[in-house]
């Protein structure tokens, strides 16, 4: 497995409380991405990190916040969680260009 | 709009029985073509990249497939542990590896 690691594997919270995702790498890869995957839509991409302190927004980046400080850390924020965001949290790395992602084994996030 | 459509939604399969996914796509000059396979409860797992029409991979029962329009997953004499979700994802030109994703096929095959 690539050496991905996604803290915490579960959660549940209540809206309107902040909510930090953390995404972990050992693989030194330059770029980050942050998806998330609900019943009836393939994974979307929420933000994406192409090096430190390189951000940009992907197809669904309303309400979310990201930030990498360092190489092998990638943060997704949200700032007053929703019931919407309700959803499993994919964080994937690779090496840019047109090379394969690779990716976590997700976060469980109930917003109740 | 760049957009990745899979067929079937399900499919069940016995033992043996051999078949093929379908992953139709339109994107404006494709970079890449990825397929994954999705275990419950587990991230995507990385199978094959495919970049230009024409190409084959393969890997043991399974073997994927590119044209201009689409992309085919062959599976071959499939086992029970071959059950899961198969996703398809293109990367189009200029992005900075940005994946668009169709909605996954899951396979189920039974003993």
């Amino acid at each position: 497995d690539a050496g991905i690691t996604q803290s915490p594997r579960h959660k549940v919270t209540e809206t309107g409380t902040p909510v930090t995702l953390r995404c972990h790498q050992t693989e030194n890869h330059r770029y980050m991405y942050w998806y998330r995957q609900d019943p009836g839509h393939g994974l979307r991409l929420i933000h994406y990190s192409y090096g430190v302190k390189d951000t940009d927004k992907g197809e669904v980046s309303d309400g979310y916040s990201v930030s990498r400080s360092k190489t092998e850390d990638f943060l997704l924020t949200l700032e007053s969680a929703t019931s919407s965001q309700t959803s499993v949290y994919f964080c994937a790395i690779s090496q840019g260009g047109n090379q394969p992602q690779h990716f976590g084994d997700g976060t469980r996030l109930s917003i109740l | 709009e760049d957009q990745v459509t899979q067929s079937p939604e399900a499919l069940r399969l016995q033992e043996g029985e051999s078949s093929s996914l379908n992953c139709s796509y339109t994107v404006s000059g494709l970079r890449g073509l990825f397929w994954y396979r999705q275990d419950p409860g587990k991230g995507p797992e990385f199978l094959f990249t495919l970049y230009s029409a024409g190409e084959e991979k393969e890997k043991e029962r399974l073997k994927a497939t590119l044209t201009k329009k689409e992309s085919f997953l062959h599976i071959t004499a499939p086992k029970p542990e071959d059950s899961a979700t198969y996703l398809c994802a293109v990367q189009a030109g200029g992005s900075q590896g940005n994946l668009i994703f169709g909605k996954g096929t899951k396979l189920s095959v039974k003993p």
